[in-house]
């Protein structure tokens, strides 16, 4: 079985200021790797995704995640957040087989003034 | 288009009663989901759907049945509601197997008193 792990619950971070959300995941065997992000009362959007290729993928709203396959992690990094970006933010996994994904319990991104 | 569609978005149910949650999808997928959400537990997989014609228990089955109607549809039944199942319940769809996302509906948020 797959098990991902988010370190942080909770992460305070003031405006302008770098954040790092770590995510690591157990497996093995082959798989796909997602961010997602839900904002209060909304479901879940999907913020970026690692399928193969370069180990760093970018979102269009300035965060980045870089895949470590030797480290099985898969962190998420912003290096200047905006109070627009305070949400859940949740890390899965889907095995290269199979249909199900395995999420991980969600951090709180919260960005102070 | 519009995506994943759920309803109702809020329900209250007394002890004991039944309700039915409906989903939808217009993206043509295979594979369809239905999650529960409950504070500092994250996501949990309560059945899926892989195709047409099959259901899966997931992580937490038990008070629950699910019908995959179509390959658009795929419903939620609460035989007997507890309270034990207050929560956000969410539902999903992704293609089947291989390196695609799943895409969320807004979810349903359920109150058994």
């Amino acid at each position: 079985a797959q098990s991902v792990t988010q370190l942080d619950s909770q992460v305070p971070v003031f405006e302008e200021a770098p954040v790092e959300l770590r995510c690591n995941y157990s497996s093995s065997v082959s798989v796909y790797l997602f961010w997602y992000v839900q904002y209060p009362n909304q479901g879940l959007q999907l913020l970026l995704k690692y399928l193969s290729g370069s180990t760093l993928v970018e979102s269009i709203n300035g965060f980045e995640a870089e895949f470590n396959k030797s480290q099985t992690s898969f962190h998420l990094r912003k290096p200047s957040v905006h109070i627009s970006d305070t949400a859940e933010y949740f890390c899965a996994v889907r095995r290269d087989t199979g249909n199900q994904f395995y999420f991980g319990t969600g951090t709180s991104l919260t960005v102070i003034p | 288009n519009a995506g994943v569609t759920q309803t109702p978005k809020f329900q209250v149910l007394k002890t004991g009663q039944s309700m039915t949650l409906q989903c939808a999808q217009d993206m043509n997928h295979n594979s369809m989901y239905w999650y529960r959400q409950d504070p500092g537990m994250g996501l949990r997989l309560i059945y899926y759907s892989a195709s047409e014609g099959t259901t899966d228990k997931g992580e937490v089955p038990n008070g629950y049945n699910v019908s995959r109607l179509n390959k658009r549809e795929f419903s939620l039944r609460l035989e007997s509601a507890a309270p034990s199942q207050t929560s956000v319940y969410f539902c999903a769809s992704s293609e089947q197997d291989g390196p695609y996302e799943q895409y969320f509906g807004p979810g349903t948020r359920l109150t058994v008193t």
